[in-house]
């Protein structure tokens, strides 16, 4: 099988842009959840998806939002970058929703100048 | 915010020695797991803990978990090489399932 995907793997952006990036789990599963990784802040809980809805929400602005398509693959947007937004990324899928054994794609590393 | 704190921070030991790290947490948990992150890439799953076990065993890997002291511990024997990397303990908050990162134990194992 497959692992998760992520797309791209590196993405440089300026402050003010908006970036959308993407995920694709493992096949069979339909839990798609996102993280944010800096250093400072550490690994940080983004938002959950399951069946194409969003189940949980982490402590971030509306200028992160995301969305799952029926297929699973699911789609991180951030809007108006700011500097502190440069971070690793980090998508996991997971067979049921929950927190239960995630598996993580490899990141996508953002950085915004 | 995070819930768990991993302790040591950073951790160096020589190749064929033990390396433990703790993390404590803070609310009730339904099950407690630990990943490995190499440098910069995508987390691997290492074990899950459900909170009415309090010891499990996978290869050189062995967990415990003390509910009473809302803490866990992660022994990896005999280390190698290969085994440096970040260490995170994840919990699910109290009545959510979010999974909560812990601050993470960077290990590093000397040839």
């Amino acid at each position: 099988k497959a692992g998760v995907t992520q797309t791209p793997r590196y993405l440089i952006k300026t402050r003010g842009q908006q970036v959308t990036l993407s995920c694709s789990p493992i096949s069979g599963h339909r839990s798609v959840s996102w993280y944010q990784q800096t250093p400072g802040q550490g690994l940080q809980f983004l938002f959950e998806y399951f069946s194409e809805t969003q189940r949980n929400k982490g402590n971030f602005p509306g200028r992160f939002s995301g969305r799952q398509f029926s297929n699973s693959r699911s789609e991180m947007n951030v809007s108006t970058l700011e500097l502190g937004d440069s971070a690793l990324y980090l998508c996991a899928s997971s067979l049921i929703a929950g927190g239960n054994e995630q598996f993580f794609g490899p990141g996508t590393r953002l950085t915004v100048l | 915010s995070q819930q768990g704190e991993e302790d040591p921070q950073a951790l160096s030991i020589q190749e064929g020695e033990n390396a433990t790290m703790n993390c404590s947490y803070k609310t009730s948990i339904n099950n407690l797991q630990w990943y490995r992150q190499n440098s910069g890439r995508g987390l691997v799953h290492l074990i899950l803990i459900r909170s009415n076990e309090r010891e499990k065993h996978s290869g050189r890997l062995r967990v415990t978990l003390d509910t009473s002291k809302k803490s866990s511990s992660l022994l990896i024997t005999a280390s190698r090489a290969a085994d440096t990397a970040s260490y995170f303990c994840a919990t699910e908050r109290d009545n959510t399932d979010k999974l909560i990162f812990g601050t993470g134990t960077r290990l590093q194992v000397f040839p």
